[in-house]
């Protein structure tokens, strides 16, 4: 089984600062690894997804996370926020073999100040 | 190209009643899940299903039941509905394993 964890359940930050939001997680398997975010009264949008290869992964709206394999995490990056980026972001993984089934860490809600 | 389509959007049932819940994939995605949202509990998985076959499931009570047709759509009922239902209801499609899944944007179900 897998689990999920996020640091942080409040990152507020300044407009134009940057910004990481932790994601660790726990599997005794290989894993997928994703970020969503989800807007007010919307669904789960992808954000970005690491299935295999660099470990660097660009998505979008200039996010970026890194897969760091020994340290079993998954951090979101990004340089400069905007006020849009208000939301909350979930990290959630999934095993290589029951990809459709993600557990999802508990949420962060990214508050940025104008 | 059109998104998850789940209807409807808003629903209100009281305590015992039952409730179904309606979800249209991204064209040519062959595989729904339904996930469980609440402020106490989060994201929770209830199960996925792939070609009308149920392959993968959660930990929720029986109750929760759900189907696939043979045009994707898929359905999922709630029985005998509890306060602890209330929630947000997400589906979500992919085209197949180890491909991302795009999320709808949900059914709110409250119980009174």
């Amino acid at each position: 089984a897998q689990s999920v964890t996020q640091l942080d359940s409040q990152v507020p930050v300044f407009e134009e600062a940057p910004v990481e939001l932790r994601c660790n997680y726990s599997s005794s398997v290989s894993v997928y690894l994703f970020w969503y975010v989800q807007y007010p009264n919307q669904g789960l949008q992808l954000l970005l997804k690491y299935l295999s290869g660099s470990t660097l992964v660009k998505g979008i709206n200039g996010f970026e996370a890194e897969f760091n394999k020994s340290q079993t995490s998954f951090h979101l990056r990004k340089p400069s926020v905007h006020i849009s980026d208000t939301a909350e972001y979930f990290c959630a993984v999934s095993d290589v073999w029951g990809a459709q089934k993600l557990v999802f860490g508990q949420g962060t809600r990214l508050t940025i100040n104008p | 190209k059109a998104g998850v389509t789940q209807t409807p959007r808003y629903l209100i049932k009281t305590r015992g009643q039952q409730v179904t819940l309606s979800c249209s994939p991204i064209s040519g995605h062959r595989s729904v899940s339904w996930y469980q949202q609440t402020p106490g509990q989060g994201l929770q998985f209830l199960f996925e299903y792939f070609s009308e076959t149920q392959r993968n499931k959660g930990n929720f009570p029986g109750r929760f039941s759900g189907r696939q047709f043979s045009n994707s759509r898929s359905e999922m009922n709630v029985s005998t509905l509890e306060l602890g239902d209330s929630a947000l209801y997400l589906c979500a499609s992919s085209r197949d394993v180890d491909q991302p899944q795009h999320f709808g944007d949900g059914t709110r179900l409250s119980i009174l």
